[in-house]
């Protein structure tokens, strides 16, 4: 059965230092991978989604992911947060495209100013 | 674009009584809608899909005549948790996807549930 990691359930960065958001899958063929961010009172947003291609994946707000075959990994990252990035993330793995997709249980990334 | 709407944001009912919630989309047809169940501090469990027109999959461990489903046009999928308890207490969440060979989901901003 296929499964989401997101080893670091709390991460705490500075305003305008660089971000990078763990998620390991497990999963036998190529996944359907993907990053949501929740904040309070919002409903959950995909930042970006990784069907097939590249494997640097750019997204919404400045986010950015690469997908890892050989490592199992699609981890999240960002150049330079800011206060607004404070929020849980979400990792996300589907078997097909019109699968259902698995949720990660979540990091809450915190920004010190 | 791409908007999903639940009603209500947050309801709080006595044990025993039934509460609907309702997930639309706004300005577009979903042929699918998923509702999930989240935890404080966890992940969203998928609970149930629904597809128009059709009775809802419901996911193993999910107890299908206590969380009853009904994706009754292709805007509009309801909820109905019968016979609550406090440990139905949650905060419930729907999606929509537009199609299959779309798949990217959008998400409602939740119905919190206290069951006293």
């Amino acid at each position: 059965a296929q499964s989401v990691t997101q080893p670091d359930i709390h991460i705490t960065v500075s305003e305008g230092a660089s971000l990078e958001l763990r998620c390991n899958y497990s999963y036998g063929a190529t996944p359907y991978l993907f990053w949501y961010v929740q904040s309070p009172g919002q409903g959950l947003q995909l930042l970006l989604k990784y069907f097939s291609g590249d494997t640097l994946v750019q997204g919404i707000k400045g986010f950015e992911a690469e997908f890892k075959r050989s490592q199992s990994s699609f981890n999240l990252r960002k150049p330079s947060v800011h206060w607004s990035d404070a929020a849980e993330y979400f990792c996300a793995v589907g078997e097909n495209r019109d699968d259902k997709i698995i949720f990660g249980k979540g990091t809450r990334l915190h920004i010190l100013p | 674009g791409a908007v999903v709407s639940q009603h209500p944001s947050r309801v709080i009912c006595k044990s025993g009584t039934s509460v609907k919630i309702e997930c639309r989309s706004l300005d577009f047809q979903a042929t699918t809608m998923f509702w999930y169940r989240q935890f404080p501090k966890q992940s969203l469990m998928l609970m149930a899909t629904s597809n128009e027109g059709s009775k809802a999959t419901y996911e193993q461990g999910v107890e299908k005549d206590k969380f009853l489903i009904n994706h009754a046009s292709l805007t509009l999928s309801t909820l109905t948790v019968t016979s609550a308890h406090p440990e139905d207490s949650s905060f419930y969440i729907c999606s929509a996807r537009v199609s299959p060979s779309y798949n990217e989901q959008f998400f409602g901003p939740g119905t919190r549930l206290t069951v006293l």
